[in-house]
């Protein structure tokens, strides 16, 4: 089945450093992938959606400027935190689309433990 | 947003059929109902999705009321490993270019030996 793999799964970084976290899929392409955030006993929440070649689209109150997506490839979407604080601190989970028909259609990554200090 | 209502939590005895409902009454004509499960510290497990017919899998059913505004997941033979928070999700397919999944709270199923 279709298989999205995130790396790293966890990261700690100091306060004020950019951290890049990579999302790939490995045996399909995806042509939209998504960026969510998951804070302790809370749901997901959705950052952004990811669309290979073209700028991502990010949801309300998501700035941009802090959280930059690449999604340079039909196979690779990276999210990079820039220049983190200890509120970053979270957990942070991609998803990918695959094209064409077949499948369940959302498949998730197993997520990035991010830790600032 | 989500569009979804469930109860925050269940609980459940090993080997008996686990049924989670979920609310979805604003739901449109052309989305679908999705179920995902999390556990602990790790990302979401797709489990099933329908668009108005019953949906029966390996891991699941579900079953969707006539007008579409509600559902039923079952997990006919619930084991310890299904404790999870199980996630009812209202959304366009993936072949839509509205196509994404915005998670509710979910349902906290405890699964006791």
């Amino acid at each position: 089945g279709a298989v999205v793999s995130q790396h790293p799964s966890w990261v700690i970084c100091k306060s004020g450093t950019s951290v890049k976290i990579e999302c790939r899929s490995l045996d399909f392409q995806a042509t939209t992938m998504f960026w969510y955030r998951q804070f302790p006993k809370q749901s997901l929440m959705l950052m952004a959606t990811s669309n290979e070649g073209s700028k991502a689209t990010y949801e309300q109150g998501v700035e941009k400027d802090k959280f930059l997506i690449n999604h340079a490839s039909l196979t690779l979407s990276t999210l990079t935190v820039t220049s983190a604080h200890p509120e970053d601190s979270s957990f942070y989970i991609c998803s990918a689309k695959a094209t064409g028909t077949g499948g369940n259609g959302y498949t998730f990554g197993s997520g990035t433990r991010l830790t600032v200090v | 947003d989500a569009k979804t209502t469930q109860p925050p939590s269940m609980d459940c005895a090993e080997g008996r059929a686990a049924n989670l409902p979920c609310n979805h009454s604003t739901i449109s004509g052309n989305e679908y109902v999705y179920w995902y499960r999390q556990i602990h510290s790790q990302g979401p497990q797709y489990i099933i999705h329908g668009l108005k017919n019953n949906e029966t899998n390996e891991m699941a059913s579900l079953i969707i009321t006539e007008d579409r505004k509600s559902s039923t997941l079952i997990l006919p033979h619930a084991t310890l490993r299904d404790t999870a928070v199980y996630y009812c999700i209202v959304g366009h397919d993936r072949g839509s270019t509205l196509g994404r999944l915005y998670f509710g709270r979910g349902t906290q199923l405890t699964v006791w030996p």
